[in-house]
């Protein structure tokens, strides 16, 4: 079957710093990508790990381990605008992306 | 141009009616999606288009049918719909047009539909 599993709430204070797991089960995987969508928004692409490793985009940083299955998204120095659904998500080839649950972000004064 | 723009933003319809769902992206990509999302769930994929031609069908019904009729344009026609069938519905986009490497959607804002 195809299934990536991440926690479906995290509450963060602002200013912290937060990782968003995801373990994945996917057939023809080629690489990992994040997304974040604010409710009432579209999904917007984050980063994407196609080997292993750390990728990092200004405050977002994201990881890949191909030989556990396992990536996160880490978020640093959080702000309130950071509120948001995040959605770890396989690409497996053929254009074919498969979405995780989704991750809701909290994050307090 | 990084934008895709999808019309209508909300559309209501009777599950006899006939609609359509209209995406246009000016950023060349060569693959364009249908995705429905219904509310705190994720994506899920319906369609793909790579070169104007349809490369994934997910198993959609068939009272749901896609055209792309140029490289820039993608609709999704709507006819005898269910009440199950509401949710957002989002068109995305991407460059990547062999279906490896850096795999990058730009999603548009979607049409939120309701069936009555």
């Amino acid at each position: 079957g195809q299934s990536l599993e991440q926690p479906s709430e995290v509450t963060a204070v602002e200013g912290a710093i937060v990782q968003i797991n995801c373990t994945y089960q996917t057939s023809g995987f080629y690489g990992l990508s994040w997304y974040q969508q604010h409710d009432g928004g579209a999904p917007t692409f984050l980063s994407y790990n196609a080997l292993d490793g750390l990728e990092e985009t200004g405050r977002f940083s994201s990881f890949l381990s191909r030989s556990d299955s396992y990536g996160y998204l880490l978020l640093q120095e959080l702000q309130m605008k950071d509120s948001a659904s995040y959605f770890c998500a396989s690409f497996t080839g053929g254009f074919k992306t498969i979405f995780g649950a989704g991750t809701r972000l909290f994050v307090k004064a | 141009d990084t934008e895709v723009t999808q019309t209508p933003k909300h559309l209501v319809m009777g599950m006899t009616n006939k609609k359509s769902l209209k995406c246009e992206q000016h950023m060349g990509h060569r693959a364009m999606y249908w995705y429905k999302q219904k509310a705190k769930k994720p994506p899920e994929l319906m369609f793909v288009y790579s070169y104007e031609k349809l490369s994934i069908n997910e198993s959609v019904p068939s009272r749901f049918s896609p055209e792309c009729p140029n490289s820039s344009l993608l609709n999704l026609h709507l006819h005898a719909l269910q009440p199950e069938d509401s949710a957002l519905y989002l068109c995305a986009s991407s460059q990547e047009s062999t279906g490896t490497g850096v795999h990058e959607q730009y999603f548009g804002p979607g049409t939120r539909l309701t069936v009555t």
